[in-house]
This record gives C-alpha cells, structure tokens and sequence, in this order.
C-alpha cells in the first residue's frame, strides 16, 4: 500500500506555481521522498527527491516540512505541457520497490 | 543513448491464454523492475531482476513471473490469464548504484483481455 496522500485532483492557471502537497506522515528515517509525473499514455518521468532539505532542480522544487510528515512540489511557472498526474512515493534510497498511490491529477489550464 | 523500450505497443488475449511482454532497459542499466497500472490507478510494483536474479516482489501471484538476460532485457510472462489482467505494464530500468536511485520508465505495453 502507498504510504503517501495526495489530493485527487487540482487546477493551475498557466504561468502561475503550481504546488502540489503531498502528506507522509509514517515515513521512516532513512526514507527519502520521490515525485514522479505520468503525461498520458507515457510512462512515469522521475522529477525531484530529498531527504530532509529542500530541494531545487530545472524541472521543480520539494519542500520538506520539518517533521518530514508533509512535502510539496513546486512548479514555479506551470504551461500546459506540465499537465499530468504526480505521484508523490517514499522509500529507502537503496530500495527498487516504489509504491505508488492513485497521485494527483493536474490540469494546467490557459 | 537509447531510452527503455517495450515491445508489444499493444496486445489482445483471451481468458486462460498466456503472454510474454518484453522490455529493453537502457543503456548501462542492470536493474528491471515491472508494474502493472490498471486504468485510472497508479502503477502496482510487480517485481524487480537485478543480474539475472529476482531481487522483490510485489503482491502478485505465482503466474506472473520473468527473466533478465545477460544483456540486462526482460521479460514478463503471465499465465492463465484473468479478465482483471488487462492493463498498462510498465518496464523501468535503474543504473548501478545511481545517486539518484531514479527508474527510467519504458511507454508500457497496453494489455487487453477478452
């Protein structure tokens, strides 16, 4: 079972940020905190990961709350090629086994 | 650099008939691990070969099973196949000891049965 909840579904304007949240509030000390994206009809993109500080990359940025129950994934100015739906997964670095949840549909809109 | 590539695009079976769905990894990647992502789900870890070996597996059982090659390909092979099967199957790829630990996902092969 996915150890992460993720809204359903959310609306972004174009250009705007779009922040995703994503709650993980059993996650273990050497667990690190993945976000992947599926476009349709591709399969899953890796996007970003970290452990306990924040992280920024040329795709997004991830905010790990303090406790590390809670993260979000920052688009910081989405288009239309950003809809898709984001899957927020926790697992030890070392560990091949992802476990996906249902993610959250985003739907940039013009 | 060739990414990870699945064959078939997709596939049409019958009840209780048996399939065999194969995956490329890329490049310089030793590890394969397969899912399964029914319609409207997210992807459902099947298992994973790390050199020639399973190495974890998923909740499934015993008729979905597989191989890796010494060139690192796979195949996913199901038997007895159930209505419930049908579905996209997901191949991804690891490097050896990436930083990263990131899994490059092949297009899937769309499996319907009928």
């Amino acid at each position: 079972d996915a150890k992460t909840t993720q809204p359903t579904s959310m609306d972004c304007a174009e250009g705007r940020a779009a922040n995703l949240p994503c709650n993980h509030s059993t996650i273990s000390g050497n667990e690190y905190v993945y976000w992947y994206r599926q476009i349709h009809s591709q399969g899953p993109q890796y996007i970003i990961h970290g452990l306990k500080n924040n992280e920024t990359n040329e795709m997004a940025s991830l905010i790990i709350t303090e406790d590390r129950k809670s993260s979000t994934l920052i688009l910081p100015h989405a288009t239309l090629r950003d809809t898709a739906v984001y899957y927020c997964i926790v697992r030890p670095l070392n560990n091949n086994d992802m476990r996906f949840g249902a993610g959250t549909r985003l739907t940039v809109k013009p | 650099e060739t990414g990870v590539t699945q064959s078939p695009t997709h596939l049409i079976k019958t009840r209780g008939q048996q399939v065999t769905l194969r995956c490329s990894s890329q490049s310089g990647h030793n590890t394969v691990s397969w899912y399964q992502q029914a319609l409207g789900q997210g992807p459902q870890f099947i298992f994973q070969y790390y050199r020639e070996e399973e190495n974890g597996r998923g909740n499934f059982p015993p008729r979905f099973s597989g191989l890796q090659f010494p060139n690192y390909s796979s195949e996913l092979n199901v038997n007895a196949l159930e209505l419930d099967d049908s579905a996209l199957y997901l191949c991804a790829s690891s490097p050896p000891q990436g930083l990263r630990n990131e899994q490059f996902f092949g297009p899937g092969t769309r499996l319907t049965v009928l």
